[in-house]
């Protein structure tokens, strides 16, 4: 079946620009995670979903981030006021529950902040 | 906010060879220690997985040792192969919700 998937694979802005990156979870998964990755280090926890509400948004780096998922399904991670150190690969994961054994990723967003 | 140190950071090894890559975490309260595994442009792949109630785990050519005393845990691959080269996270959580990865190590098995 389809695994995660996330758009736009690749996103480029300016400084000060508003971003938004999609994540398509698995179907019938009804945990949602979201990470950060930069170059040449591991995934950093941003912010965790189970249905529509936000479980633990303890990851967040600051108040320019905010994630959501209105429907328990598709979920978006918005940043405001992008700055260049913003840039990394956002990854999404999702799982059949919070807390369940396997978190299955997407490929991830590549957003560079010029 | 490194909760979770891996090493080393690169690893070469021959066809055939064990390779071992470390981990060590500090948050006591963590239960739960997969390891993945990520080819370039992908996202991270969940290789195995232990939790503190047992001190190994084996999965095909994959084990992960688990030392709780000395909050450690370690993968090896047996018989690694060229089809291994990637790079593996270690990882920690609790309740396997907010994540704590390590750095990864990348490696490269050469035939």
């Amino acid at each position: 079946g389809a695994g995660v998937s996330q758009t736009p694979s690749n996103k480029v802005t300016e400084k000060g620009k508003y971003v938004e990156l999609r994540c398509d979870p698995i179907s019938g998964h009804t945990a949602l995670y979201w990470y950060r990755q930069s170059l040449g280090q591991g995934p950093e926890f941003l912010i965790y979903f189970q249905g529509t509400g936000a479980a633990d948004d303890s990851g967040l780096p600051n108040d320019r981030f905010f994630a959501v998922r209105p429907e328990g399904s598709v979920s978006t991670l918005k940043i405001q006021r992008t700055e260049r150190g913003d840039s990394a690969v956002y990854l999404c994961a999702s799982s059949l529950w919070a807390g369940a054994d396997t978190q299955y990723f997407g490929p991830g967003t590549r957003l560079t902040v010029l | 906010q490194q909760q979770v140190k891996q090493s080393p950071q690169s690893l070469i090894v021959q066809k055939g060879g064990i390779s071992i890559i470390n981990c060590a975490y500090e948050n006591t309260a963590f239960d739960y220690f997969p390891w993945y595994q990520q080819f370039p442009g992908k996202g991270p792949a969940l290789l195995i997985a232990i939790r503190p109630d047992v001190s190994e785990k084996k999965e095909g050519r994959f084990t992960i040792s688990f030392n709780k005393s000395a909050k450690q845990f370690s993968l090896h691959i047996m018989d690694s192969q060229p089809g291994d080269s990637a790079t593996y996270f270690c990882a920690a959580s609790k309740r396997n919700n907010d994540m704590r990865f390590g750095a990864g190590t990348r490696l490269t098995v050469k035939p």
